[in-house]
């Protein structure tokens, strides 16, 4: 069965430090790979996806993910995070065959001024 | 394009009402899902559907019912509401192209059952 899991369900950093919000799925098929933020009060909105080719993409607002298909990951990073980046993020793996899109737990992150 | 458009913003429901919640776009997506928001639990899928009148079922089903009977409009029926189903509830809309997709979201229907 399909599955995501995010390993850091609560994050506190400071102003500046740099973020690491780990993802790994599991899936024997095709995979389009996604990280969604959800700012307080507001709905999902996409931050990055990869599909195919380099590895490494980069999304708005400086994060980026690394796709490690030998370790069906895609950690997502920002090397300064901002108060403003305080949100929850998830983790979405859709299959290209049938369109699901599976999330994972979701990942709180908390950045003090 | 209004995108995915969903109605109402917020619900209260005693239990064993019914009621349904409606999601539309306007983006001329065929694929539609609905999934349903707890705390600690992420985003789960409920319901989807690859086009007018094709639906399937998703994670966690029971307790809702789907139809679609044009391209543009996919409502979540609950026919029997339950405090279980105290949730967030979003719609989604899906492009695909050349074996890529991007899922667009709605706002959310914040349903309370009491």
């Amino acid at each position: 069965a399909q599955s995501v899991s995010q390993h850091n369900h609560h994050v506190i950093l400071s102003e500046a430090a740099s973020l690491e919000l780990g993802c790994n799925y599991s899936y024997g098929g095709t995979v389009n790979l996604f990280w969604y933020v959800q700012y307080p009060g507001q709905h999902l909105q996409l931050l990055l996806k990869y599909f195919s080719g380099d590895p490494l993409v980069k999304g708005i607002k400086g994060f980026e993910a690394e796709f490690i298909k030998s370790k069906f990951s895609f950690n997502l990073r920002k090397p300064s995070v901002q108060w403003s980046d305080t949100a929850e993020y998830f983790c979405a793996v859709g299959s290209s065959n049938t369109g699901k899109l599976i999330f994972g737990q979701g990942t709180t992150l908390q950045v003090k001024p | 394009n209004a995108g995915v458009t969903q109605t109402p913003k917020f619900q209260v429901l005693k239990t064993g009402q019914s009621m349904t919640l409606q999601c539309a776009q306007d983006m001329n997506h065929e694929y539609m899902s609905w999934y349903r928001q707890d705390p600690g639990m992420g985003l789960r899928l409920i319901h989807y559907s690859v086009g007018a009148g094709i639906t399937d079922q998703g994670e966690v089903p029971n307790g809702y019912n789907v139809s679609r009977s044009t391209t543009e409009d996919f409502p979540l029926r609950l026919l029997s509401a339950a405090p279980s189903q105290t949730s967030v509830y979003f719609c989604a809309s899906r492009m695909y192209a050349g074996g890529r997709e991007t899922q667009y979201f709605g706002p959310g229907t914040r349903l309370l059952v009491l």
